[in-house]
């Protein structure tokens, strides 16, 4: 049974700093793996889809690398923003069975201004 | 463009009483459709998924049912509501391939008093 975790639970940056979300699965028979933000009491964005094939998405401000042998995934956030603040989940789409996503619960984040 | 719709986006019930929650996904043909519930301070629960018409697969035994009449509609439903059924209920779409990105509607604020 595919499990995913996120490390921190929660983070509290200043404006313009840098950082890193951690994502963690446990089966790397994956097709792919996706990163979304939550902003509370909202639907999903999804922000980065990592194809199994691929190491590494880039989207502006937002890169997504994808280390299937080790069951890990980054997501990089340049310059963070207030405006950044929100949940972030990554969610893999396993080959076990490709309708099913298993979510990771979130990492919160907070950008300081 | 792909669109997602969730009606009603806020909702206040009473313990015993019925629930439908619908879901419509506009601009694409036969897609994989989702419930997901989350809950406070937790992940997203996968409820049920429906790869067809009138195909559901369930993945958590509970008083709540889906249904898909439509290729396009996704219907979650309650003859008797619980206190534990309160939540964040999410709608979501993929496409039918094993390698698409997954969508998500607004979701509905579910408060069962």
């Amino acid at each position: 049974k595919q499990e995913v975790t996120q490390i921190p639970a929660a983070l509290s940056v200043p404006e313009g700093e840098n950082l890193v979300l951690n994502c963690s699965f446990t089966d790397s028979a994956i097709y792919n793996l996706q990163w979304f933000r939550q902003d509370p009491g909202k639907g999903l964005t999804s922000l980065l889809l990592i194809q199994s094939s691929q190491r590494e998405q880039t989207s502006g401000r937002l890169n997504a690398s994808l280390d299937k042998s080790s069951g890990r995934s980054t997501l990089y956030i340049a310059a963070s923003q207030p405006g950044d603040s929100a949940t972030y989940l990554c969610a893999v789409s396993s080959s076990g069975g490709y309708q099913k996503v298993t979510f990771g619960i979130g990492t919160k984040l907070q950008v300081i201004p | 463009s792909q669109t997602i719709h969730q009606w009603p986006a806020t909702l206040v019930q009473p313990v015993g009483s019925p629930l439908s929650l619908e879901c419509t996904v506009e601009g694409t043909s036969n897609p994989n459709l989702y419930w997901y519930r989350q809950a406070a301070g937790r992940g997203l629960q996968l409820l049920f998924y429906s790869v067809g018409i009138g195909q559901i697969s369930s993945e958590v035994p509970q008083n709540l049912s889906a249904s898909r009449p439509q290729d396009r509609q996704f219907i979650l439903s309650s003859k008797k509501l619980l206190l534990s059924d309160s939540g964040f209920y999410l709608c979501a779409w993929r496409g039918a391939r094993a390698f698409s990105e997954q969508y998500f509607g607004p979701g509905t604020r579910l408060t069962v008093t």
